[in-house]
């Protein structure tokens, strides 16, 4: 069985300052993705960064890289240059099977 | 726009009724997917579907049902056998076409049980 692992149930930055929220995994499979996920406080989930088990390189998207440790199971989201608009929750998940397996998200709040 | 799209926003339901929500996506998805979502929670999967006509339960099937006769409809039933109703739920869908098969998620329907 898969699964995802936040600690970090809330953080502060402050703004301009980068940030990195933590996601570990366990799983048996050889291959898997793992995903980032913002979630405002409109409730809707949007996409932002999505690593192959068997990707070279650390994936990157503008403001938002991943630090992939395969060795330590860890998958973390780093965003650079916060902004107000980056508060929300944030939910690291991994596809198993067909569908997502979340984690129970981080709650990031950047402060002027 | 392509998109995905969920509706009502707020639902309420009362005790023994059955209710319905609706999902909608033009993006030419094959897998669609319901999740519920609980306070301070992550997401969990009620059910999805990988081609029309054709859908599996997921880790919390119980009191909801789903159809799936076209591709881009795949509206969920919350019966009255589901006793905890009340959550965020959130559609999704994903193609078979992108290595990744990244979901992409509707704006969600807020149920609460009167």
């Amino acid at each position: 069985a898969q699964k995802i692992t936040q600690t970090q149930p809330g953080m502060f930055v402050q703004e301009k300052e980068a940030v990195t929220l933590d996601c570990t995994y366990d799983t048996s499979d050889p291959s898997y993705g793992l995903f980032w996920y913002k979630q405002p406080s409109s409730g809707e989930m949007i996409f932002l960064i999505y690593q192959g088990s068997y990707d070279q390189q650390n994936a990157t998207e503008g403001r938002y890289s991943l630090n992939f440790q395969k060795a330590r199971k860890s998958a973390n989201l780093v965003i650079s240059a916060s902004q107000l608009g980056d508060s929300a929750m944030y939910f690291c998940a991994m596809k198993g099977g067909y569908a997502l397996n979340f984690g129970k998200g981080t709650s990031l709040l950047v402060t002027p | 726009d392509g998109g995905i799209t969920q509706s009502p926003k707020y639902l309420f339901r009362k005790e023994g009724q059955n209710v319905t929500l609706s999902c909608e996506q033009n993006l030419n998805h094959d897998a669609m997917y319901w999740y519920r979502q609980d306070p301070g929670q992550g997401l969990r999967l009620i059910y999805y579907s990988q081609i029309v006509n054709d859908f599996q339960k997921g880790d919390i099937a119980e009191g909801y049902s789903v159809s799936r006769e076209k591709k881009e409809s795949f509206p969920l039933t919350v019966t009255s056998a589901q006793k905890n109703p009340t959550a965020f739920y959130l559609c999704a869908s994903s193609s078979w076409d992108s290595k990744k098969e990244t979901q992409y998620f509707g704006p969600g329907t807020r149920l609460l049980v009167l």
